[in-house]
């Protein structure tokens, strides 16, 4: 158990639909990043929140948005869904840190998407 | 979006062998790390590394930090089963408590006996 809590773990919904990705991270860490990784390929940065706030942006879709509410956990809000948006979709979490500190960042075991 | 070169793209190993993957990039960044992703798994951490040139050994993997920052290898030395599996390069860009992590294209090991 890697301490970052992604629910639900599969997810089967129809094109057009929206479902919201649920992410717990782990207990300190303050910011929450979400990752989309398509069938055999590499993960792709969509997001990132810190403290509440956003942080940085990778290539996240308008149809796509997120929240990191006070408690810290987060969640990935996909609308009007294609086929394409089907995905492993990971949330990860870090703590900030000084010099020497462990940047890496903790992965959740991911939702498995699938729009038919 | 943006991924990093990583090389090769799949490798099969017989048990007890060496490995060697790398990644590059066109872009600097600020740390490198390697992680290992099993199926239907997330990826988790294998190494970090924070300054180039740096040398970094966790068992029985070593991982280097380019020179130029822009470049990284790990090393896998007698491998096992249990190493099969993707492994991924990311290089981080941080700006205050902005954070950008790109991952490579990934290397896909097998191992046999």
């Amino acid at each position: 158990d890697s301490g970052v809590t992604q629910t639900p773990k599969h997810l089967i919904t129809a094109t057009g639909q929206r479902v919201t990705l649920r992410c717990s991270p782990r207990s300190g860490d303050l910011s929450v990043y979400w990752y989309q990784q398509s069938l055999d390929q590499g993960l792709q940065f969509l997001i990132q929140y810190y403290n509440g706030e956003e942080r940085a942006k990778g290539n996240i879709l308008e149809r796509f948005s997120a929240q990191q509410f006070p408690d810290l956990h987060s969640e990935l809000n996909l609308s009007s869904l294609e086929l394409g948006d089907s995905a492993l979709y990971f949330c990860a979490s870090s703590s900030p840190g000084g010099q020497g500190e462990n940047y890496g960042y903790t992965f959740g075991s991911g939702t498995r998407l699938t729009v038919v | 979006g943006q991924q990093l070169n990583q090389s090769p793209q799949s490798m099969f190993i017989q048990e007890g062998e060496d490995v060697s993957m790398n990644c590059t990039s066109s872009s600097i960044f600020n740390t490198w790390l390697w992680y290992k992703q099993d199926p239907g798994e997330g990826p988790v951490l294998l190494i970090a590394l924070y300054k180039a040139g740096e040398l970094t050994s966790n068992g029985r993997l070593t991982a280097q930090f380019g020179i130029t920052r822009k470049d990284s290898f790990l090393n896998i030395s007698a491998s096992i089963p249990s190493d099969v599996g993707i492994y991924f390069c990311a290089g981080q860009l941080r700006t205050g408590t902005a954070s950008k992590l790109t991952f490579g294209t990934g290397t896909r090991l097998q191992v046999t006996l």
